[in-house]
């Protein structure tokens, strides 16, 4: 089945941007999805299709993907966005077809 | 509003059963495919099992086929997860989400507070 690998973690000082990313191969063929969790929460939608944001969603979360490599970038990176994020595939063709990748946590420093 | 509220979590011992109900609310239920999801403690999140919108199409992780059993009740707004033969690997919050169908993919756009499911004797 598909797999998806994250960096376990990534940190970033206030104000600075903190980019994300999520492998997979040919993954930019996908469709990537990207999930906020923070501690003892559910998962938030905050970036679909690789690039579009779900309502009330802010303009600094922004996602790219292409080749081997999606990317979660966080831009103006404020202390609330510490959390665990999660990129999510859908593979039409497999009998497991929703894939996670194992999460990174996001430390804002 | 969507609302997804899950229930039936709790104690239970190893090889026992238990089935856990998502309650939906603010949106077509009928019209949407749903999954479980869970997460172990400190762990991040496992994929479990997807239900389309007709139960036509079933899917589930290897880690739990076999054992576990999802269905819906279209006419009850409600999501259910039939767990049988638990194991201690089986520990984690059981999240319903709601899938949301684009181009070639499924999203999980809406997802419930969780029921924490504990194996252990």
């Amino acid at each position: 089945s598909y797999v998806l690998t994250q960096p376990p973690s990534v940190s970033v000082a206030p104000g600075q941007t903190a980019s994300i990313t999520c492998g997979g191969n040919n993954i930019g063929s996908k469709s990537v999805h990207w999930y906020q969790q923070r501690p003892g929460q559910a998962p938030v939608l905050v970036v679909y299709d690789d690039i579009d944001r779900p309502s009330g969603i802010p303009e600094r979360f922004s996602g790219s993907d292409s080749g081997n490599t999606a990317t979660l970038t966080i831009s103006r990176v404020e202390a609330g966005d510490e959390a665990d994020y999660y990129c999510q595939v859908w593979d039409s063709f497999s009998d497991h077809p929703l894939v996670f990748g194992g999460g990174t946590k996001l430390t804002v420093l | 509003e969507v609302q997804l509220v899950e229930s039936g979590g709790g104690l239970v011992q190893p090889g026992g059963s238990l089935r856990l109900s998502c309650a939906a609310s603010g949106f077509s239920f009928s019209t949407f495919a749903m999954n479980w999801v869970r997460q172990a403690p400190g762990k991040g999140l496992e994929w479990v099992s997807y239900i389309n919108s007709g139960s036509t199409n079933i899917y589930y992780a290897d880690s739990v086929k076999g054992r576990f059993s999802i269905s819906r009740d279209n006419a009850k707004n409600s999501l259910y997860l039939q767990m049988k033969s638990l194991r201690a690997e089986d520990t984690a919050v059981y999240y319903c989400a709601r899938s949301r169908i684009g181009s070639y993919s499924q999203r999980l756009d809406y997802w419930g507070q969780g029921a924490l499911v504990t194996v252990s004797s």
